[in-house]
């Protein structure tokens, strides 16, 4: 199957200061990535749907301004979190969808964030 | 989007026995997906369903979509330890590709 890397894995970071996260699609070209969030015990919530050259789409309830998503080129798409606070600790997972595979989405490995 | 209803919640089995887990939904969807996630990564695709009535096989997994397009299972059989961990299925309807996923099942095997 085709293959999405993110980076980093997991990140410890001070209140306060920002998070940069990496999804990258190795093997394919992908117009659109989407950012999930997970917390313990639960599933995967999605958080906003990036599409190459064109502002990412928000479901409701995520700030777009702490949350910032850049989608530049079409294997890769970034998600930093601005002013990162304790709440925003958390599991977030990207996925890329394959057009070329009947649009499947493949997902990253996740990257583990905790904010002291 | 919608949450799936996926159940059962949890299954705590013996090695060899065989897995069912079920999906439905409220409104149709065009494609079915069942993925597997191991503690600490991210969801790994099993099975990819695109027709109504479709059923496929991957290995020991089998899954089927459902006639009315409203629901879909998944079997695994003979169970082996590394089957553990969490199964969630999700539809994809035709609005822009996004996936609605159920809460998952979460599946122990003992040896």
């Amino acid at each position: 199957g085709a293959v999405v890397s993110q980076h980093p894995s997991w990140v410890i970071c001070k209140s306060g200061t920002s998070v940069k996260i990496e999804c990258r699609s190795l093997d394919f070209q992908a117009t659109t990535m989407f950012w999930y969030r997970q917390f313990p015990k639960q599933s995967l919530m999605l958080m906003a749907t990036s599409n190459e050259g064109s502002k990412a789409t928000y479901e409701q309830g995520v700030e777009k301004d702490k949350f910032l998503i850049n989608h530049a080129s079409l294997t890769l798409s970034t998600l930093t979190v601005t002013s990162a606070h304790p709440e925003d600790s958390s599991f977030y997972i990207c996925s890329a969808r394959a057009p070329l595979a009947k649009n499947i989405q493949y997902f990253g490995a996740g990257t583990r964030l905790s904010v002291l | 989007g919608q949450q799936l209803n996926q159940s059962p919640q949890s299954m705590f089995i013996q090695e060899g026995e065989d897995v069912s887990m079920n999906c439905t939904s409220s409104s149709i969807f065009n494609t079915w997906l069942w993925y597997k996630q191991d503690p600490g990564e991210g969801p790994v695709l099993l099975i990819a369903l695109y027709k109504a009535g479709e059923l496929t096989s991957n290995g020991r997994l089998t899954a089927q979509f459902g006639i009315t397009r409203k629901d879909s299972f998944l079997n695994i059989s003979a169970s082996i330890p590394s089957d553990v961990g969490i199964y969630f299925c999700a539809g994809q309807g035709n609005s822009g590709y996004a996936l609605n996923f159920g809460k998952g099942t979460s599946l122990l095997v003992t040896p």
